[in-house]
Protein backbone atom coordinates (compact mmCIF):
# COMPACT_ATOMS: atom_id res chain seq x y z
CA UNK A 1 0.00 0.00 0.00
CA UNK A 2 2.24 2.85 -1.33
CA UNK A 3 -0.97 5.54 -0.51
CA UNK A 4 -0.15 8.89 -2.41
CA UNK A 5 2.97 8.81 -4.63
CA UNK A 6 3.81 11.81 -7.02
CA UNK A 7 5.81 11.94 -10.01
CA UNK A 8 8.83 13.73 -10.78
CA UNK A 9 10.23 14.11 -7.43
CA UNK A 10 12.20 17.32 -8.76
CA UNK A 11 11.93 19.34 -11.93
CA UNK A 12 13.67 22.18 -13.24
CA UNK A 13 11.57 24.12 -16.43
CA UNK A 14 12.35 27.49 -18.72
CA UNK A 15 9.69 29.98 -18.54
CA UNK A 16 7.38 29.04 -21.21
CA UNK A 17 7.78 24.92 -21.04
CA UNK A 18 4.80 22.88 -20.07
CA UNK A 19 4.72 20.23 -17.75
CA UNK A 20 2.43 17.84 -16.02
CA UNK A 21 2.48 16.85 -12.34
CA UNK A 22 0.75 13.15 -11.54
CA UNK A 23 -0.36 12.35 -8.71
CA UNK A 24 -2.18 8.50 -8.09
CA UNK A 25 -3.50 6.88 -4.89
CA UNK A 26 -4.06 3.49 -3.66
CA UNK A 27 -6.70 4.24 -0.83
CA UNK A 28 -9.40 4.00 -3.12
CA UNK A 29 -10.21 7.46 -1.80
CA UNK A 30 -12.57 9.60 -3.71
CA UNK A 31 -11.62 12.96 -3.42
CA UNK A 32 -7.81 14.27 -4.22
CA UNK A 33 -6.17 17.75 -4.33
CA UNK A 34 -3.75 19.76 -5.63
CA UNK A 35 -1.78 22.36 -3.46
CA UNK A 36 1.24 24.63 -3.75
CA UNK A 37 3.64 24.82 -0.45
CA UNK A 38 5.20 28.61 -0.66
CA UNK A 39 7.92 29.56 2.23
CA UNK A 40 5.74 31.62 4.88
CA UNK A 41 2.47 31.14 3.42
CA UNK A 42 1.38 27.14 4.17
CA UNK A 43 -0.87 25.06 1.43
CA UNK A 44 -2.77 26.75 -0.88
CA UNK A 45 -5.16 25.35 -2.68
CA UNK A 46 -4.69 24.83 -6.24
CA UNK A 47 -7.84 22.76 -7.73
CA UNK A 48 -9.58 19.89 -6.39
CA UNK A 49 -11.51 16.85 -7.27
CA UNK A 50 -14.73 15.80 -4.99
CA UNK A 51 -15.49 12.77 -7.15
CA UNK A 52 -14.60 11.03 -10.33
CA UNK A 53 -15.41 13.14 -13.18
CA UNK A 54 -15.34 16.69 -11.14
CA UNK A 55 -13.00 19.21 -10.56
CA UNK A 56 -13.12 22.96 -9.08
CA UNK A 57 -10.54 25.79 -8.47
CA UNK A 58 -9.27 26.21 -5.28
CA UNK A 59 -7.63 29.26 -3.69
CA UNK A 60 -4.76 30.06 -6.64
CA UNK A 61 -5.91 28.34 -9.82
CA UNK A 62 -4.42 30.83 -12.56
CA UNK A 63 -1.85 28.84 -15.05
CA UNK A 64 -3.10 25.50 -13.74
CA UNK A 65 -5.35 22.73 -15.28
CA UNK A 66 -6.19 19.72 -14.20
CA UNK A 67 -7.63 16.20 -15.07
CA UNK A 68 -9.03 13.74 -13.26
CA UNK A 69 -8.01 11.02 -15.64
CA UNK A 70 -9.87 8.00 -13.38
CA UNK A 71 -10.20 7.56 -9.28
CA UNK A 72 -7.13 6.66 -8.88
CA UNK A 73 -4.88 9.56 -10.82
CA UNK A 74 -5.37 13.29 -10.28
CA UNK A 75 -2.99 14.84 -12.65
CA UNK A 76 -1.57 18.89 -12.73
CA UNK A 77 -0.72 20.71 -16.05
CA UNK A 78 1.53 23.96 -16.38
CA UNK A 79 1.05 25.23 -20.18
CA UNK A 80 3.37 27.83 -20.37
CA UNK A 81 5.33 27.86 -16.48
CA UNK A 82 6.35 31.06 -15.09
CA UNK A 83 8.91 32.00 -12.53
CA UNK A 84 6.43 32.74 -10.01
CA UNK A 85 5.26 28.99 -10.53
CA UNK A 86 8.73 28.21 -8.84
CA UNK A 87 6.96 26.28 -5.46
CA UNK A 88 6.73 22.92 -3.88
CA UNK A 89 3.59 21.04 -4.99
CA UNK A 90 1.73 18.38 -2.80
CA UNK A 91 -1.26 16.14 -4.06
CA UNK A 92 -3.73 14.97 -1.43
CA UNK A 93 -6.28 12.67 -1.07
CA UNK A 94 -9.21 11.97 1.61
CA UNK A 95 -12.15 9.42 1.34
CA UNK A 96 -15.81 12.02 1.52
CA UNK A 97 -18.27 10.62 3.95
CA UNK A 98 -21.30 11.81 3.62
CA UNK A 99 -20.97 15.56 2.30
CA UNK A 100 -18.28 16.11 5.15
CA UNK A 101 -14.57 16.50 5.48
CA UNK A 102 -12.16 13.61 6.29
CA UNK A 103 -8.60 13.29 6.54
CA UNK A 104 -6.50 14.56 3.82
CA UNK A 105 -3.29 11.80 2.70
CA UNK A 106 -0.62 13.80 1.23
CA UNK A 107 2.16 12.76 -0.70
CA UNK A 108 5.99 13.09 -0.83
CA UNK A 109 5.86 16.54 -2.96
CA UNK A 110 7.54 17.45 -6.18
CA UNK A 111 9.96 20.23 -6.16
CA UNK A 112 9.82 22.68 -9.25
CA UNK A 113 12.27 25.24 -10.00
CA UNK A 114 10.61 27.41 -13.04
CA UNK A 115 14.15 29.58 -14.54
CA UNK B 1 -14.92 31.97 4.55
CA UNK B 2 -12.66 30.11 7.42
CA UNK B 3 -9.02 31.01 8.22
CA UNK B 4 -6.56 29.83 10.33
CA UNK B 5 -3.77 31.74 12.39
CA UNK B 6 -0.84 30.18 13.53
CA UNK B 7 0.89 33.58 15.24
CA UNK B 8 4.08 31.79 15.92
CA UNK B 9 6.59 31.58 13.15
CA UNK B 10 9.49 29.93 15.02
CA UNK B 11 9.56 28.08 18.56
CA UNK B 12 12.66 27.37 20.27
CA UNK B 13 12.80 24.47 23.01
CA UNK B 14 15.04 22.42 25.03
CA UNK B 15 14.82 18.90 24.65
CA UNK B 16 12.57 17.46 27.35
CA UNK B 17 10.80 20.55 27.84
CA UNK B 18 6.71 21.19 27.17
CA UNK B 19 5.77 22.60 23.83
CA UNK B 20 2.25 24.57 22.88
CA UNK B 21 1.33 25.45 19.59
CA UNK B 22 -0.89 28.24 19.30
CA UNK B 23 -3.61 27.84 16.22
CA UNK B 24 -6.75 30.00 16.45
CA UNK B 25 -9.24 29.73 13.58
CA UNK B 26 -12.19 31.53 12.28
CA UNK B 27 -15.58 30.12 11.18
CA UNK B 28 -18.99 30.68 11.54
CA UNK B 29 -20.11 26.59 12.10
CA UNK B 30 -18.75 23.73 14.26
CA UNK B 31 -15.23 23.07 12.55
CA UNK B 32 -13.80 20.01 11.68
CA UNK B 33 -9.88 20.69 13.06
CA UNK B 34 -6.33 18.94 11.82
CA UNK B 35 -3.05 19.15 13.32
CA UNK B 36 -0.49 17.85 10.38
CA UNK B 37 3.56 17.86 10.74
CA UNK B 38 5.78 18.11 7.99
CA UNK B 39 9.73 16.72 8.17
CA UNK B 40 12.15 18.51 6.07
CA UNK B 41 11.73 17.73 2.64
CA UNK B 42 8.84 15.09 3.07
CA UNK B 43 4.94 15.49 2.35
CA UNK B 44 2.50 16.30 5.96
CA UNK B 45 1.41 13.40 8.24
CA UNK B 46 -1.90 13.62 10.15
CA UNK B 47 -0.87 14.34 14.06
CA UNK B 48 -4.55 14.87 15.07
CA UNK B 49 -8.00 15.80 14.66
CA UNK B 50 -11.26 16.88 16.28
CA UNK B 51 -14.37 16.57 14.61
CA UNK B 52 -16.98 16.80 17.84
CA UNK B 53 -17.18 15.00 21.56
CA UNK B 54 -14.30 14.98 23.85
CA UNK B 55 -12.53 18.30 23.41
CA UNK B 56 -9.12 16.83 24.30
CA UNK B 57 -8.03 14.52 21.59
CA UNK B 58 -4.55 12.50 21.38
CA UNK B 59 -2.42 12.00 18.58
CA UNK B 60 0.57 10.20 17.53
CA UNK B 61 4.00 10.42 18.74
CA UNK B 62 2.75 12.01 22.45
CA UNK B 63 0.78 14.99 21.00
CA UNK B 64 -2.73 16.26 21.92
CA UNK B 65 -4.53 19.50 21.44
CA UNK B 66 -7.38 20.96 23.19
CA UNK B 67 -10.75 22.46 21.50
CA UNK B 68 -11.74 25.87 22.76
CA UNK B 69 -14.69 26.89 21.26
CA UNK B 70 -15.28 30.26 22.77
CA UNK B 71 -11.64 30.77 21.96
CA UNK B 72 -11.90 29.59 18.80
CA UNK B 73 -8.47 27.77 19.53
CA UNK B 74 -7.09 24.54 18.76
CA UNK B 75 -3.83 24.29 20.67
CA UNK B 76 -0.95 21.78 20.02
CA UNK B 77 0.54 20.78 23.64
CA UNK B 78 3.41 17.77 24.15
CA UNK B 79 4.59 17.43 27.62
CA UNK B 80 8.30 16.75 27.12
CA UNK B 81 10.00 17.23 23.53
CA UNK B 82 11.99 14.78 21.82
CA UNK B 83 14.79 16.42 19.54
CA UNK B 84 12.86 14.27 16.81
CA UNK B 85 10.18 16.37 16.79
CA UNK B 86 11.84 19.43 15.02
CA UNK B 87 9.98 20.03 12.51
CA UNK B 88 6.99 22.42 10.78
CA UNK B 89 3.78 22.09 12.16
CA UNK B 90 0.06 23.14 10.49
CA UNK B 91 -3.31 23.56 11.78
CA UNK B 92 -5.85 23.39 9.30
CA UNK B 93 -9.65 23.89 9.24
CA UNK B 94 -12.56 22.29 7.00
CA UNK B 95 -15.92 22.26 6.94
CA UNK B 96 -18.14 20.18 8.76
CA UNK B 97 -20.95 20.28 6.54
CA UNK B 98 -20.99 19.97 2.58
CA UNK B 99 -17.49 19.99 1.48
CA UNK B 100 -14.03 18.85 1.91
CA UNK B 101 -11.77 21.57 1.43
CA UNK B 102 -9.44 22.50 3.87
CA UNK B 103 -7.81 26.09 4.79
CA UNK B 104 -4.41 25.90 6.21
CA UNK B 105 -2.45 27.81 8.24
CA UNK B 106 0.95 29.22 7.39
CA UNK B 107 2.77 26.88 9.68
CA UNK B 108 5.05 27.08 13.33
CA UNK B 109 8.91 25.75 12.72
CA UNK B 110 9.92 24.16 15.89
CA UNK B 111 13.46 23.90 16.66
CA UNK B 112 14.89 21.61 19.32
CA UNK B 113 17.78 22.15 21.25
CA UNK B 114 19.52 19.31 22.83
Amino acid sequence: NAGVTQTPKFQVLKTGQSMTLQCAQDMNHNSMYWYRQDPGMGLRLIYYSASEGTTDKGEVPNGYNVSRLNKREFSLRLESAAPSQTSVYFCASSVMVAGTTDTQYFGPGTRLTVL
Amino acid sequence: AQSVTQPDIHITVSEGASLELRCNYSYGATPYLFWYVQSPGQGLQLLLKYFSGDTLVQGIKGFEAEFKRSQSSFNLRKPSVHWSDAAEYFCAVGLARGGNKLTFGTGTQLKVEL
